[in-house]
């Protein structure tokens, strides 16, 4: 069935590091991509999406590319802030439901 | 003007009572979803509902009974709470029920301890 695998973290950075949390997905068909992002405290929201491969979603300096020949959909900031840390979640959107990784938790040090 | 609300926020309750949580979402959407997220933060799917109609339904215990007055409104009702049921609870909703390519927005969420 569908599936998606990614980096289950915790991990610590410093502000202005660059992150990378990869993400990589298995499917029949070629299904959309999604990051959400839980702030503390909060439910999720959409960072991004891609719909198609080769498309690259991005938003609040955070990017993905939907790799086809890869399966995975990494994403990646520049240069992250303290704001940045949250619970990031890789996800799929199947026929019918959306399926989602286990959810990485980012800290972001001053 | 809140998109989608929860009620309550937290509810801490003893084993074996019965317990309801409420949910809606003002944007107009046709679908909504119940999602439950344990203490690692990995989120699972338990319903899905459509116009009101159910239309996922994954392997959860009959104890939880989702109810959808209206397609604005997706209530839970838990029935002889267990140990096991403490976790955050989301309900989320989408314009349309293919995930293939619909963003779904998340409420607060509703936080459930069992004792």
């Amino acid at each position: 069935g569908n599936s998606v695998t990614q980096m289950e973290g915790p991990v610590t950075l410093s502000e202005e590091a660059f992150l990378t949390i990869n993400c990589t997905y298995t499917a029949t068909g070629y299904p959309s991509l999604f990051w959400y992002v839980q702030y503390p405290g909060e439910g999720l929201q959409l960072l991004l999406k891609a719909t198609k491969a080769d498309d690259k979603g991005s938003n609040k300096g955070f990017e993905a590319t939907y790799r086809k020949e890869t399966t995975s959909f990494h994403l990646e900031k520049g240069s992250v802030q303290v704001s940045d840390s949250a619970v990031y979640f890789c996800a799929q959107g199947g026929s019918e439901k959306l399926v989602f990784g286990k959810g990485m938790k980012l800290t972001v040090n001053p | 003007d809140t998109a989608v609300s929860q009620t309550p926020k937290y509810l801490v309750t003893q084993m074996g009572n019965d317990k309801s949580i409420k949910c809606e979402q003002n944007l107009g959407h046709d679908t909504m979803y119940w999602y439950k997220q344990d203490s690692k933060k990995f989120l699972k799917i338990m319903f899905s509902y459509n116009n009101k109609e159910l239309i996922i339904n994954e392997t959860v215990p009959n104890r939880f009974s989702p109810k959808s007055p209206d397609k604005a409104h997706l209530n839970l009702h838990i029935n002889s709470l267990e140990l096991g049921d403490s976790a955050v609870y989301f309900c989320a909703s989408s314009l349309r029920p293919e995930g293939r390519q619909e963003t779904q927005y998340f409420g607060p969420g509703t936080r459930l301890l069992v004792l």
